[in-house]
């Protein structure tokens, strides 16, 4: 079955550090990632999508078909950056989504 | 103009009662989704509609979850006979195939907690 896997529950920086969230899928065709981020008392948005290549808010994201790695990537990490983000997969045929666990990033001032 | 809105937002339900939850989609948008999330997990796929169709159900749990959409806008997520492992935040999700096709835009969910 497809699976994302986000082995991180918690990922703790002070601001100004540079972050990586990981995350691996298994899937056998091309997949299609996704970064979602929902800060608190807000709801699920979506931050990026792989297909798109682009820049959101500072982060980035590579698809890594080798690895099976989707890892979000922040190069100086605000206190604003602080929220729950979970790596998806589309699942084709109706475009549900897979969602891994979730991690929670905390930036420290 | 307004996003996806649910309700109620919280409900809290005695083991084996029924609840009615309800999702109003972003107008226009044909597709509608259903997922469920845990305590410190990610949301799960529950089921699809495309307009009044119901084209995925696989991820409902049990029959006693069933869900509908009868004119293609508004959809209910009905649970019978709630159990205690029916507690969790219930998401809706409308996305509109043709314009950001990947691109589900979520409600604030619903806390269902079951006593």
């Amino acid at each position: 079955a497809q699976r994302v896997t986000q082995p991180e529950k918690l990922l703790s920086v002070f601001k100004g550090a540079p972050v990586e969230l990981k995350c691996n899928y298994s899937y056998s065709g091309s997949p299609e990632l996704f970064w979602y981020v929902q800060y608190s008392r807000q709801r699920l948005q979506l931050l990026l999508r792989h297909i798109s290549r682009e820049s959101i808010k500072g982060f980035t994201a590579d698809l890594n078909k080798g690895e099976t790695s989707f890892h979000l990537k922040k190069p100086f990490a605000q206190e604003e950056d602080s929220a729950m983000y979970y790596c998806a997969s589309f699942s084709g045929g109706y475009n549900k989504l897979i969602f891994g666990a979730g991690t929670r990033l905390a930036v420290h001032p | 103009g307004a996003g996806v809105s649910q309700s109620p937002r919280y409900k809290v339900a005695k083991r084996g009662q029924d609840v009615a939850l309800r999702c109003d989609p972003i107008s226009g948008h044909v597709s509608l989704f259903w997922y469920q999330q845990a305590l410190g997990q990610g949301p799960e796929f529950l089921t699809y509609f495309q307009n009044e169709a119901q084209l995925d159900k696989s991820g409902l749990p049990s029959d006693r979850f069933f869900a509908e959409r009868p004119e293609g806008s508004v959809s209910t997520l009905k649970i019978q006979r709630t159990q205690q492992e029916d507690s969790a935040v219930y998401l809706c999700a409308s996305s509109k195939p043709g314009t950001s096709r990947y691109e589900q835009y979520f409600g604030p969910g619903t806390r269902l907690t079951v006593t």
